[in-house]
C-alpha cells in the first residue's frame, strides 16, 4: 500500500519569498512522484513528476522537486513566489506495479502575501 | 489538441432530479477515473474505469453510477440528487503505462437545492 502525507493543510509566504511545500511517501516499491497545481474552479495541472533518473526535477512556473529516497521526501520549491502561484498543491504517489492507482496527499492551500 | 472535457462546468438542481455529468477525452487513453472532491480539498475517488464494459467502485462510497461504452466517454449518473451531493466531480483518464500520471477534466460544480 502507499500513501502521501503532506505537512501542512495552508502555508503562506510573502511575495519574492522562498516556497517549501512538503511532501512524505511510503512506498514498498520504488515509487514514481507528482506535484499537481489546482486553481480555483479548475481540474489538477500537472507541475512536475519523478520516475527514474535524475532525482532533481524541473517542472513549469519555476517549481522544482527533489526526491530524496532516505527521507521519503518529495518536496516542492521555488526560490521566489509570485502572486500567480496562490493555488491547492497535491503530491501524489504511484508505482510501475500492476495496476497500481494514483495516491493523493490532502493538499496544501498556498497563499501569498503581498 | 488532446484533452479531456467536462460538461457542465456548473450545475444546480433541485433535489430527486436524475443527473449525468459528462467526461470525455480524446487522448485514447484506456484508464479513467472519477473523483469528488470536498470544500477541504482532499480527493476521494469514487469510480474508475481500465477500459471499455470494465467500471468499479473506488475508495469512497458513492451513490452514483458510471459506465464505459466508449474508450473516450466515461459520464456519472446520480438517480435521485440530493443536498448531500453537492461537491466538485473531477474526470480524470491515463495511460495504461503509470508514468505520466492522470490528465485531468476542468470539473462540474454541482449543487443540489
Amino acid at each position: 500500500a502507499q500513501s502521501v502525507t503532506q505537512l501542512g493543510s495552508h502555508v503562506s509566504v510573502s511575495e519574492g519569498a522562498l516556497v517549501l511545500l512538503r511532501c512524505n511517501y511510503s512506498s514498498s516499491v520504488p515509487p514514481y512522484l507528482f506535484w499537481y497545481v489546482q486553481y480555483p474552479n479548475q481540474g489538477l495541472q500537472l507541475l512536475l513528476k519523478y520516475t527514474t533518473g535524475a532525482t532533481l526535477v524541473k517542472g513549469i512556473n519555476g517549481f522544482e522537486a527533489e526526491f530524496k529516497k532516505s527521507e521519503t521526501s518529495f518536496h516542492l520549491t521555488k526560490p521566489s513566489a509570485h502572486m500567480s502561484d496562490a493555488a491547492e498543491y497535491f503530491c501524489a504517489v504511484t508505482s510501475n506495479f500492476g495496476n497500481e492507482k494514483l495516491t493523493f496527499g490532502t493538499g496544501t492551500r498556498l497563499t501569498i502575501i503581498p | 489538441e488532446a484533452d479531456i472535457y467536462q460538461t457542465p462546468r456548473y450545475l444546480v438542481i433541485g433535489t430527486g432530479k436524475k443527473i449525468t455529468l459528462e467526461c470525455s477525452q480524446t487522448m485514447g487513453h484506456d484508464k479513467m477515473y472519477w473523483y469528488q472532491q470536498d470544500p477541504g480539498m482532499e480527493l476521494h475517488l469514487i469510480h474508475y474505469s481500465y477500459g471499455v464494459n470494465s467500471t468499479e467502485k473506488g475508495d469512497l462510497s458513492s451513490e452514483s453510477t458510471v459506465s464505459r461504452i466508449r474508450t473516450e466517454h466515461f459520464p456519472l449518473t446520480l438517480e435521485s440528487a440530493r443536498p448531500s451531493h453537492t461537491s466538485q466531480y473531477l474526470c480524470a483518464s491515463s495511460e495504461y503505462i503509470q508514468g505520466d500520471g492522470y490528465t485531468f477534466g476542468s470539473g462540474t460544480r454541482l449543487t443540489v437545492v
